[in-house]
């Protein structure tokens, strides 16, 4: 199994305060990305990245900002959480561009109130 | 419009019936490719089975197969006997090759499967 390591795996917020997940890999891949998973969309891309401080936008990146200042850690920030936001989160890593499948973390569960 | 289709929400098959769940995608790219994971109840992704665009033969991975239909647009991921254990969500996606490929896979929308005895 691919290393990867979500935390927290669970949270509970307030609207209005800042989260940062953390997705930490072991496996020196070179891309990085958080998705977000909700009930009838599946998962839908945040943001990605392709090396250390080489990051863009995703499908759905606005209200989330990202950071990656080492290859084992990519860094998922909500500046200030929004009830729209309450979802489960992913990692995932990759290795090749063209054929190589990604592998994905656990999954980090974030409720927004 | 949606890149991935995957136009079954749910699926109730009986125990060691074989599978079909639908997968069509929307490219312009002549080069990608397409993956199927799974996410049973506990959440984690799994993945399955890829296929290439460029690829002859349909992809075989035990008991998975992938139906890869091009010029339908078309990938059916095919589940043999299937098995208790085969309830989940399936997830179709796909890679494409125009822009780097660094940006991930896009996903459909998914397919509950839930197997009875």
């Amino acid at each position: 199994d691919a290393g990867i390591t979500q935390s927290p795996r669970h949270k509970v917020t307030e609207t209005g305060t800042p989260v940062t997940l953390r997705c930490h890999q072991t496996e020196n891949h070179r891309y990085m990305y958080w998705y977000r998973q909700d009930p009838g969309h599946g998962l839908r891309l945040i943001h990605y990245s392709y090396g250390v401080k080489d990051t863009d936008k995703g499908e759905v990146s606005d209200g989330y900002s990202v950071s990656r200042s080492k290859t084992e850690d990519f860094l998922l920030t909500l500046e200030s959480a929004t009830s729209s936001q309450t979802s489960v989160y992913f990692c995932a890593i990759g290795q090749a561009m063209d054929t190589g499948e990604l592998f994905f973390g656990e999954g980090s569960r974030l409720t927004v109130l | 419009a949606q890149k991935i289709t995957q136009t079954q929400p749910g699926m109730f098959v009986q125990e060691k019936e074989a599978v079909t769940l639908d997968c069509t995608y929307d490219t312009s790219d002549p080069s990608y490719g397409l993956f199927w994971y799974k996410q049973p109840s506990s959440g984690e992704m799994i993945f399955l089975i890829y296929q290439g665009s460029y690829d002859q033969q349909n992809a075989t991975e035990g008991r998975y197969s992938l139906n890869f239909q091009k010029a339908r647009k078309s990938a059916n991921l095919v589940i043999s006997a299937s098995q208790l254990g085969d309830s989940a969500m399936y997830f179709c996606a796909m890679r494409e090759r125009s822009g780097g490929g660094a940006d991930g896979l896009t996903f459909g929308k998914g397919t509950h499967l839930i197997i009875q005895p």
